[in-house]
């Protein structure tokens, strides 16, 4: 079985300042990791993915993200917050079934002017 | 702007009411799901179809009615739902999944906002 911790609830950065939401995750087989954004009202964007190909993802918007199996973290940053960016954060974990998405509880990020 | 396009956007019915929820994609994905996500909280799986057959049902009750007419459409048919069921339905869809790898990313409509009176 496989599953995620985020592990903060809520994130507050300036902008223009670095952004770090952490997620930690567990899995019996090689995972599938995945990190949505949800704006208020509005569906989940996939922001980036990582398939067991280059550790180090980079998605849209300027986000990447690094998969460290030692660790068993994939933690999402972006160098520098834009107002746009505040938005729940989630990330997702899969292993062998598709159909099986596991959710972190998500992460709010706050971008103060 | 989605490519999973979710009607209505919103949805007020009363408790003895039947409503559809209507889903498309036109991403010739054969893999499509609906999901419930109550506020704060993560989206949590109601219904899989795989080939436009019903592969998982999440223990869901049987006041929500899925069906998948063809490969681009998903409908969740609603009666006599509880209060509790006011939530944001989201439908999803994806390539299937052939190497059991779970590789293949989800993508995901608006959602449809439902509340019930």
């Amino acid at each position: 079985a496989q599953s995620v911790t985020q592990l903060d609830s809520h994130v507050s950065v300036s902008e223009g300042t670095p952004v770090l939401l952490r997620c930690n995750y567990s899995s019996s087989y090689s995972p599938s990791l995945f990190w949505y954004v949800q704006h208020p009202n509005k569906g989940l964007q996939l922001l980036l993915k990582y398939t067991s190909a280059a550790t180090l993802v980079k998605g849209i918007n300027g986000f990447e993200a690094e998969f460290k199996k030692s660790e068993t973290s994939f933690h999402l940053t972006k160098p520098s917050a834009h107002m746009s960016d505040a938005a729940e954060y989630f990330c997702v974990v899969t292993a062998y079934n598709n159909n099986d998405m596991r959710f972190g509880a998500g992460t709010r990020l706050t971008v103060k002017p | 702007d989605t490519e999973v396009t979710q009607t209505p956007k919103h949805l007020v019915m009363g408790m003895t009411n039947k409503k559809s929820l209507k889903c498309e994609q036109h991403m010739g994905h054969r893999a499509m799901y609906w999901y419930k996500q109550k506020a704060k909280k993560p989206p949590e799986l109601m219904f899989v179809y795989s080939y436009e057959k019903l592969s998982i049902n999440e223990s869901v009750p049987s006041r929500f009615s899925p069906e998948c007419p063809n490969s681009s459409l998903l409908n969740l048919h609603l009666h006599a739902l509880q209060p509790e069921d006011s939530a944001l339905y989201l439908c999803a869809s994806s390539q299937v999944d052939m190497g059991f790898r779970g590789n293949q990313p989800q993508h995901f409509g608006d959602g449809t906002r439902l509340s019930i009176l």
